[in-house]
């Protein structure tokens, strides 16, 4: 069993969809990282997140800690928002990342 | 100008080839890192080195060697390349301040393709 889980491991969607992607993970952690993955190959940061909720623009992130797990919740969906969305923790006082295997979505116009 | 910059951007090479992909960054980062991703995988690392002087193999760093020839350079080597080396490879740094949670920025990426 992988370290991190993604669910759905696929998800398409209509344009103004409320989406919700799901991340759990089986060790402790010290943070939880968000990334999103252009349909180009590039990755970028979305969220770090050790606690709580986050919110920037149409985005928010949640962390449960004692349930392990971890949502990425997306309003008003829109096409440019297709990608893969990678869940990845650090676990404890490791110096590495583990990676989910990702998200991919679709949002159609 | 890109903080993380990998060349090349795509390869294909044949089987028994030897193969150097490189990374630059300006962000002035200790720590950097090669991973692979495969599809329906998630990334997973190869080496990682949080100085010149300290490298380190990740989970999959059979078939591949590493050069830290600067702070801002990590080289990833295939000396004999095999198809199943066939995948997208990136290349990633972070700072290592106990406040930074080990964010990483990720390069664009090199496409290499083992015929």
């Amino acid at each position: 069993k992988n370290e991190v889980e993604q669910s759905p491991q696929n998800l398409t969607a209509q344009e103004g969809e409320f989406i919700t992607i799901n991340c759990s993970y089986s060790v402790g952690i010290s943070a939880l990282h968000w990334l999103q993955q252009h349909p180009g190959g590039g990755i970028v940061s979305l969220f770090m997140l050790s606690s709580g909720k986050k919110k920037h623009g149409r985005l928010i992130a949640t962390i449960n800690i004692q349930e392990k797990h971890s949502s990425l919740h997306i309003t008003a969906s829109h096409p440019r928002d297709s990608a893969v969305y990678i869940c990845a923790v650090r676990a404890g006082g490791a110096q590495k990342l583990v990676f989910g295997q990702g998200t991919r979505l679709t949002i159609n116009p | 100008d890109a903080d993380v910059t990998q060349t090349p951007r795509n390869r294909i090479t044949k089987t028994g080839k030897r193969i150097m992909l490189e990374c630059s960054q300006t962000k002035g980062h200790d720590r950097m890192y090669w991973y692979r991703q495969d599809p329906g995988l998630g990334l997973r690392l190869i080496y990682y080195s949080f100085d010149v002087k300290d490298i380190n193999k990740g989970e999959i760093s059979d078939g591949y060697s590493v050069s830290r020839q600067a702070q801002a350079k990590f080289s990833l080597s295939l000396e004999s390349a095999i198809p199943n080396q066939t995948a997208l490879y990136f290349c990633a740094t972070s700072d290592g301040t106990a406040n930074s949670y080990n964010e990483q920025f990720f390069g664009p990426g090199t496409r290499l393709t083992v015929l």
